[in-house]
């Protein structure tokens, strides 16, 4: 069965730090993996995603997530946290094994910046 | 390139109601999936649809139902509606490589009094 945890409901950071949000996740084959930012009111909008390849990939405003097979990690990463990076981030997994379309989410992490 | 709309943003039923929702996906995209949003339980899938047919469904009661258009317009219904179903609706479009990511809409927001 998939899963994704993410372990941390809250993070708060100071802006101008480094910021970390946190997920594992569980699949049966290969993980497609995924982050997603949500602003209040809103739907999700894509950040990243991790295929295959370099297990450290880029993605919108600066944003950067590092898979790590062994530790089954993909956590989300941004050198310097903005004010406007406060939103609700969501972790999720396709599992290509089942060659289902859908995706498996965390229970999503909420991120405050103080200013 | 216009995104995923879905209709209406806002709704208010009674319980007991009925209620349809309605997601245009972005246009070549033949996939949509539909998911429920909770405070509780976070994002739940709930279906998804394919060239008109279900190829996947969540673990959700049969009150919960969709279907999809030949144009790959889709929408939800949700019948005998209960206070358990207030949640925000989000609809997912996708193509069907799976290398690539959804696009959501902003949701359908149903609050069920």
């Amino acid at each position: 069965a998939q899963s994704v945890a993410q372990p941390e409901d809250q993070v708060n950071v100071a802006e101008g730090n480094p910021l970390t949000v946190k997920c594992t996740y569980s699949v049966s084959g290969n993980p497609y993996l995924f982050w997603y930012v949500q602003y209040p009111n809103r739907g999700l909008q894509f950040l990243l995603k991790y295929i295959t390849g370099d297990n450290l990939v880029k993605g919108s405003y600066g944003f950067e997530a590092e898979f790590n097979k062994s530790q089954t990690s993909f956590h989300l990463k941004k050198p310097s946290a903005l004010v406007s990076d406060s939103a609700l981030y969501f972790c999720a997994v396709r599992d290509i094994l089942t060659g289902a379309n859908n995706l498996f989410f965390g229970t999503g992490t909420r991120l405050t910046v103080i200013p | 390139k216009a995104g995923v709309t879905q209709t209406p943003r806002y709704l208010i039923k009674t319980r007991g109601q009925q209620v349809t929702l309605s997601c245009s996906p972005i246009s070549g995209h033949r996939s949509v999936s539909w998911y429920q949003q909770t405070p509780g339980q976070g994002l739940q899938f709930l279906f998804e649809y394919f060239s008109e047919t279900q190829r996947n469904k969540g673990n959700f009661p049969g009150r919960f139902s969709g279907r999809q258009f030949s144009n790959s317009r889709s929408e939800m219904n949700v019948s005998t509606l209960e206070l358990g179903d207030s949640a925000l609706y989000l609809c997912a479009s996708s193509s069907l490589n799976l290398n690539t990511e959804a696009f959501f809409g902003q949701g359908t927001r149903l609050t069920v009094v």
